[in-house]
């Protein structure tokens, strides 16, 4: 079956402090890995994608398609960084259709 | 560009009742698809409409429907409402180009209270 697990629902870290927001995938096959990113009062927007393989506001996340993870990174948090993040994957390309985690909070404190 | 809008933003039905919620993608995208978000189950695919035709769909029952009009723009329907369909529906729209998934663009939702 496919599934997308983010084990944290919270993540408090300091700024300045790295962050790394776990993302487990379950998918028989090649799958596109995307990070969306809600902040407070905003719409959910693409952060990044797999296939990109680019840093967006100073995060990267990288395919292990061994571990089945997408772990998203940052070196140094922001006191914007403060939002919901969530892990998706898409089976298939051209398609609406993606597999959402249940969402990391990640609060970065001052 | 004007975002994906979607239309009403709250809605408050009495169990049994039906529900139209309407979404307006952006100018030129021509998929749309649809989310329930919830406490529980977090985002749950529902469908995705393409050119007018139903090109994939979620795990939810029959009493969930939609569809699409030839400018794109898509409605869900939602008939003998259940206490446990509150929640917070999202649409969200894209190119996809052939080949390449291409990032969905969401909406704010329309907030579903189902009483």
């Amino acid at each position: 079956a496919q599934r997308v697990t983010q084990p944290e629902k919270l993540l408090s870290v300091f700024k300045g402090a790295p962050v790394e927001l776990k993302c487990n995938y379950s998918y028989s096959g090649s799958p596109e890995l995307f990070w969306y990113v809600q902040y407070s009062r905003q719409r959910l927007q693409l952060l990044l994608r797999h296939i990109s393989r680019e840093s967006i506001k100073g995060f990267t996340a990288d395919l292990n398609k061994g571990e089945t993870s997408f772990h998203l990174k940052k070196p140094f948090a922001q006191e914007e960084d403060s939002a919901m993040y969530y892990c998706a994957l898409s089976g298939s390309s051209n398609t609406g259709k993606l597999i959402f985690g249940q969402g990391t909070t990640l609060q970065v404190k001052p | 560009k004007a975002g994906v809008t979607q239309t009403p933003r709250y809605l408050i039905k009495t169990r049994g009742q039906q529900v139209t919620l309407s979404c307006s993608p952006i100018s030129g995208h021509r998929s749309v698809s649809w989310y329930q978000q919830t406490p529980g189950q977090g985002l749950q695919f529902l469908f995705e409409y393409f050119s007018e035709t139903q090109r994939n769909k979620g795990n939810f029952p029959g009493r969930f429907s939609g569809r699409q009009f030839s400018n794109s723009r898509s409605e869900m329907n939602v008939s003998t409402l259940e206490l446990g369909d509150s929640a917070l529906y999202l649409c969200a729209s894209s190119t996809n180009r052939g080949g390449v998934n291409s990032p969905l663009h969401f909406g704010n939702g329309t907030r579903l209270t189902v009483t």
